[in-house]
């Protein structure tokens, strides 16, 4: 089935260590977006890209970056992973008419 | 700048009765709003969206809501309560950069 393809599923990852969080979508959407969800916060956008090439800062960018090499693939990389970064990480894509955005499964990421 | 704001965390409804989760849209026009759906540890599912069509929209599982813009409200609203509705609701709002902006979300419980 078409999607988004998001891995890992989980990661426990040391404070201080690099990580990337990985996505693929194939349904050759223009637009990508990383969310992170917490209790009682919703869902918060960290990072998007409009067009492969193309990126931008959401709500809450700090400590995370991002890439767009191409339509596909749209990684997200915590350089030094701190506890405050412990979360559950979604991938979505949105073609960028006004339909809604899809949504991969989510990595569960702690950092201790 | 577009936001949402659910007016509620947590609703609790007897099976069979009404549903309703509140949610008003802060925007300068007219904007395009989403009403998506998580269950217990999975990703989010679309339930429906206003995109400047009819004002009242029909969605999956018997949802529907109604877009007013003079009390600048997306109220989601459902006939007859089932257990299968125990959920977390998100409204969401597209911003004109073709972001998706999530408001805090509304637990809905389901009581037998």
């Amino acid at each position: 089935i078409a999607g988004i393809t998001q891995a890992p599923t989980s990661q426990i990852l040391a404070a201080g260590r690099r990580m990337t969080l990985r996505c693929t979508q194939d349904m050759r959407h223009n637009a990508m977006y990383w969310y992170r969800q917490d209790l009682g916060l919703g869902l918060r956008l960290i990072h998007y890209s409009n067009t492969a090439g193309t990126t931008g800062k959401g709500e809450v960018p700090d400590g995370y970056s991002v890439s767009r090499a191409n339509t596909d693939d749209f990684p997200l990389t915590l350089a030094s992973a701190v506890p405050s970064q412990t979360s559950v990480y979604f991938c979505a894509s949105s073609d960028g008419t006004g339909r809604q955005a899809f949504f991969g499964q989510g990595t569960r990421l702690t950092v201790v | 700048a577009q936001s949402v704001t659910q007016l509620d965390s947590h609703v609790s409804v007897s099976e069979g009765t009404p549903v309703l989760l509140r949610c008003n849209y802060s925007s300068s026009y007219s904007p395009s709003l989403f009403w998506y759906v998580q269950h217990p540890n999975k990703g989010l599912q679309l339930l429906l969206k206003y995109t400047s069509a009819a004002t009242l929209v029909k969605g999956i599982n018997g949802f529907e809501a109604e877009f007013k813009k003079s009390e600048t409200s997306f109220h989601l609203t459902k006939p007859s309560a089932h257990m299968s509705d125990a959920a977390e609701y998100f409204c969401v709002v597209r911003a004109t950069g073709n972001q998706f902006y999530f408001g805090t979300g509304t637990s809905l419980t389901v009581i037998p």
